[in-house]
């Protein structure tokens, strides 16, 4: 079964702090990414990454950044959170052009 | 533009009564159509996918390239099957496999 981990499942952070949200999958999947879920918006791809240190920007990168240092592990970094960035956040990962397995998701909020 | 359009935020039907979820699209070249689905308090899982042509849980999608629609059908809803369902698409072939999520449907499902 393929298990794809996310550091936390509640985060409360305070405006202007740095944020770390960290991601790891256990099948040696090529693809990772990085989505957040609103009520009314669905899913919006961030960042996605298809190599080690290969990262491409999605439809909302603004106010985001990524890192992946080993192949396992894909950290989203918000550099100084806002409250609109208030959300909650999926990680996913795949093997070029197959199904994405999703993380449980870390509900953040932004004070 | 590629887009994802689900125009019913909530679906609410009797148990027994058929299901229909909607799901248009916009995409310029071949596109893969997936629905998912998250359970309460669960992760964000694939239901089905066009090229696999399955029915899992009772519930079948046929991809009309006419209408440019995806909708979910079941016959005979039950109350395990109220949850959220997102459409979304990549394109057909794609390494990266980004999706494109809609907006979401939430079905509830009353006894």
């Amino acid at each position: 079964d393929v298990k794809v981990t996310q550091s936390s499942r509640y985060l409360v952070k305070r405006t202007g702090e740095k944020v770390f949200l960290e991601c790891v999958q256990d099948m040696d999947h090529e693809n990772m990414f990085w989505y957040r879920q609103d009520p009314g918006l669905g899913l919006r791809l961030i960042y996605f990454s298809y190599d080690v240190k290969m990262k491409e920007k999605g439809d909302i990168p603004e106010g985001y950044s990524v890192s992946r240092e080993k192949k396992e592990r894909f950290s989203l970094i918000l550099e100084s959170a806002s409250t609109n960035q208030t959300s909650m956040y999926l990680c996913a990962s795949s093997t070029p052009g197959e199904t994405q397995y999703f993380g449980p998701g870390t509900r953040l909020l932004v004070l | 533009a590629q887009r994802v359009t689900q125009p019913e935020k909530l679906l609410s039907v009797f148990k027994g009564a058929p299901v229909e979820l909607k799901c248009n699209y916009s995409y310029s070249g071949s596109p893969e159509l997936f629905w998912y689905v998250q359970y309460s308090r669960q992760r964000l899982q694939l239901l089905l996918r066009h090229i696999s042509r399955e029915s899992i849980k009772g519930f079948t999608a046929d991809l009309n390239k006419g209408e440019t629609s995806f909708h979910l059908k079941k016959p005979f809803a039950q109350e395990e099957d109220s949850a959220m369902y997102y459409c979304a698409l990549s394109g057909l072939g794609g390494a990266t496999n980004k999706l494109i999520f809609g907006t979401g449907t939430l079905l509830a499902v009353q006894p």
